[in-house]
Parts: C-alpha cells; structure tokens; sequence
C-alpha cells in the first residue's frame, strides 16, 4: 500500500463548480497535512496547513482532516479557472519532518 | 512577502561532471529541505537541514549528494558526479517552527 495515495485525475469543472480533492493514507502517525497548488513547471505554492484533524478554512478553500478514517481533503468553492493547476496532498510525522506527498491531482476549471 | 529563491532555473550537465544547485531561503526561517521530482513523478524528499547539520535524509540522497549552508544566506547543493537519472527538477524549501514548509521556484537539472 502506498503511503499517501491521490487521485491523478484529471478533473475538469465547469467555472463556478465546487470541487472535492481527496487523499488517502496509510501511516497513522501523520500528525500535520497540508495542500500545495502547482502550475506547470512551477514550485509547489503552499495553500492550506493543517495540524491533527478538524477543518480550515480560507476564503474559498476549505481543508478537512479525518484521522480516524485516514483521509484529508480539500474544498474548492467558486471554482476560477485561474485555479486550474496540480494540487498535492503532503503530509508530514513531526514539525519540521520531511513531507510526503501524493501523485497530485491535476484541475482545469473551464470558463 | 519573501520567498525561497533559487539560482540558476535550469542547468544542464554532462554525465559524470559536478553540480552546485543554489538557494536563498526566507530570512528568518530555521529548517531548509531540498526535494526533486522527476518528470510526472511525486515530489520526493532528498535532504532536511537543521542547526546546520543534516537532520533527515532519503535513501536517495547517497554519498554523490551534499548540502552546505556556506554563509547566513545561501544553502546549496552539490551533486559529485551526475548520472542520466539525476534528470529532475529541484527544489528547495524553507520553513520555521510553525512547520509550514514554503518552496522556490526550482532548477531543472538536465543530465546528458
């Protein structure tokens, strides 16, 4: 089983849409998760940071953390089509621990 | 607002020859990790840099790989002798105690 695993897509909404990214994983002791968003040929742009489970919001994004299920996600509402990018899932054991990601999910949000 | 820059945005090398792969991490923050991705692959984590020593590394980052921090400013990489499969994109992170990791923009290392 993969350590973190992630839908590659890709997953095309129409502009407006709210759109559910989801990533799985395996080891328990995940304590923080974040999203990044990355464009093509670009670094990896921090956009949500969680610590343990609950739920952050921010402004259209909303990040979920279910540590009983093993299962993170993240909400995007009023879908812009300057959203469509790579969205990856990282997760990490310990503050200032390596993050491991997942594949990435490629969105295109269509005008 | 700052940001991790890195220098230079692509280099290309031949097989065997050595590369230094530049970073200039946001000020103040305190831990400094590079990650690489191969072309349509995870990004992978090589290296983390804590109170200047190496506080984690992957099984890919063997002796052909280092890293410094030479001044108060730059953290770098070096790669001894280049094989075809050191292709990747690299990047570096920084991050501070509140353990949000930010990235530069990246190098693309080429191997010929």
């Amino acid at each position: 089983q993969k350590e973190v695993e992630q839908d590659p897509g890709p997953l095309s909404v129409p502009e407006g849409a709210i759109v559910s990214l989801n990533c799985t994983y395996s080891n328990s002791a995940f304590q923080y998760f974040m999203w990044y968003r990355q464009y093509s040929r670009k670094g990896p742009e921090l956009l949500m940071y969680t610590y343990s489970s609950g739920n952050k919001e921010d402004g259209r994004f909303t990040a979920q953390v279910d540590k009983s299920s093993k299962y993170i996600s993240l909400f995007i509402r009023d879908s812009q089509p300057s959203d469509s990018a790579t969205y990856l899932c990282a997760m990490s054991l310990n503050q200032g621990g390596k993050l491991i990601f997942g594949q990435g999910t490629e969105l295109s949000v269509k005008p | 607002e700052p940001e991790v820059t890195q220098t230079p945005s692509h280099q290309v090398t031949q097989m065997g020859q050595e590369v230094i792969l530049r970073c200039v991490p946001i000020s103040n923050h305190l831990y400094f990790y590079w990650y690489r991705q191969i072309l349509g692959q995870k990004v992978e984590f090589l290296v983390s840099f804590y109170n200047n020593e190496i506080s984690e590394k992957s099984e890919i980052f063997d002796d052909q790989f280092s890293v410094e921090r030479p001044d108060g400013s730059n953290f770098t990489l070096k790669i001894r002798s280049t094989k075809l499969e050191d292709s990747a994109m690299y990047f570096c992170a920084s991050g501070d105690r509140d353990d949000e990791q930010f990235f530069g923009p990246g190098t693309r290392l080429t191997v010929l």
